[in-house]
């Protein structure tokens, strides 16, 4: 079974600021992906960005990067010189990477994002 | 439009009524999901679908029903909705696709059931 742990219920950033939203996860699985979520108020759920685990580099998108720290079991986002619009919800999920099995994204309870002027 | 479409956005019904939430997309994705969002538990598998006519229990699929009789459409029933079933529902695929599992949903429907 997999397991995803997001333990900063509420966070705040003041606009411009760097900040990490922390993510770990539990897994048995020797081969798998991680991914992070946005939901902002509006409700709808945004991908952006993936780490798969065998990839030797930290995946970037943009203002994203995730912190892939395999021995640590963590997958933190970083999200620098934070916008107005970063304000929301957002959420770390992990899959099994083999094929088809990527059936059963798993969700943490996710950490809402405040940025502030 | 392309995409994924769910139906209605917001449903307000009674315990023991019969409900179904409709979940339509365009790009033949092979593969279709229901998930259930609660605070304090994030999303949550019901149901998903690897193709037409073939389903399977996700973490938290008692009292629901699924069926997916084409492609493009995975609707979800409620045979009797109880009142711990009041959730935000996404429905979301992607496409038969090894490496990268990246979800599309759908903009989410809001059921509450009194």
């Amino acid at each position: 079974a997999q397991k995803i742990t997001q333990t900063q219920p509420g966070m705040f950033v003041q606009e411009k600021e760097a900040v990490t939203l922390d993510c770990t996860y539990d897994t048995s699985d020797q081969s798998y992906g991680l991914f992070w979520y946005k939901q902002p108020s509006s409700g709808e759920m945004i991908f952006l960005i993936y780490q798969g685990s065998y990839d030797e580099q930290n995946a970037t998108e943009g203002r994203y990067s995730l912190n892939f720290q395999k021995a640590r079991k963590s997958a933190n986002l970083v999200i620098s010189a934070s916008q107005l619009g970063d304000s929301a919800m957002y959420f770390c999920a992990m899959s099994p990477a083999i094929a088809g099995g990527g059936n059963k994204l798993t969700f943490g309870t996710g950490t809402q994002l405040k940025v502030e002027l | 439009d392309a995409g994924i479409t769910q139906s209605p956005r917001y449903k307000i019904t009674e315990t023991g009524r019969q409900v179904t939430l409709m979940c339509h997309q365009t790009w033949s994705h092979s593969y279709m999901f229901w998930y259930r969002q609660d605070l304090g538990h994030g999303l949550r598998l019901i149901y998903y679908s690897a193709a037409a006519d073939i389903t399977d229990k996700g973490e938290v699929p008692d009292g629901y029903v699924v069926s997916r009789s084409k492609t493009e459409n995975f609707p979800l029933t409620l045979e009797s909705a109880t009142r711990s079933q009041t959730s935000v529902y996404f429905c979301a695929s992607r496409e038969d696709m090894t490496g990268a599992n990246v979800l599309t949903f759908g903009a989410g429907s809001r059921l509450t059931v009194l």
